[in-house]
């Protein structure tokens, strides 16, 4: 397909589990970001690539939250022991340009939402 | 510290009326101003987006007023319809700083048919 893709959609894991989240994005597209959608409320950033190299993990909340995007195309968002609050729709998204450079917008997926029991 | 807020958080319009849905930000570093519309188990998709030195930008049925100096832009949807009934972001960017989204907390809009 031609948009963002993130698999699974839904993953149910027990507390203190750990999790892996995939997306893929649009092909070409050189900038990649995670945000996490709690229920009612608006997305939150979480992490940005460009190609492989991770910009900026400030919105990770814990250091049991770990992104990568080793070959600069598929990014996995892994969640370490995960506790209730995890419980959200991570979101990712993709734009084809780098840092700076105008007013492209992001794709966004349709979300992986986790629940946590 | 909320940077971006967004009102109301709900909105039942009729068919055929406005919709405007308000959005006041902080940060006047901010210079990109997308607003995503969503609807349930979909991702947020892009619907219009204006720059700090335009005061109006429309696209069909949807306008962006933006005030700079009041820091704050709103949405308005023209002749709404039953199929705009969905969630709408407002959102804000620095664009040489990253590129990444701060989200408004959402409005819920219902157009009755």
């Amino acid at each position: 397909g031609a948009g963002v893709s993130q698999s699974p959609r839904y993953k149910v894991a027990k507390r203190g589990q750990d999790v892996a989240l995939r997306c893929d994005p649009i092909s070409g597209h050189v900038s990649l970001f995670w945000y996490q959608q709690a229920l009612g409320q608006g997305p939150e950033f979480l992490t940005y690539f460009q190609n492989e190299a991770q910009l900026d993990k400030s919105g990770l909340p814990s250091d049991r939250f770990f992104a990568e995007r080793p070959e600069g195309s598929v990014s996995t968002l892994k969640i370490q022991r995960t506790q209730q609050e995890d419980s959200a729709v991570y979101l990712c998204a993709s734009s084809p340009i780098f840092s700076g450079q105008g007013n492209q917008p992001q794709h966004f997926g349709d979300g992986t939402r986790l629940s946590i029991l | 510290q909320q940077q971006v807020k967004q009102s109301p958080q709900s909105l039942i319009v009729q068919k055929g009326g406005i919709s405007i849905i308000n959005c006041a930000y902080e940060n006047t570093a901010f210079d990109y101003f997308p607003w995503y519309q969503q609807f349930p188990g979909k991702g947020p998709a892009l619907l219009i987006a204006i720059r700090p030195d335009v005061s109006e930008k429309k696209e069909g049925r949807f306008t962006i007023s933006f005030n700079k100096s009041a820091k704050q832009f709103s949405l308005h949807i023209m002749d709404s319809q039953p199929g705009d009934s969905a969630t709408y972001f407002c959102a804000a960017r620095i664009v040489y700083a990253g590129n990444m989204l701060t989200f408004g907390g959402g409005t819920r809009l219902m157009v009755k048919p």
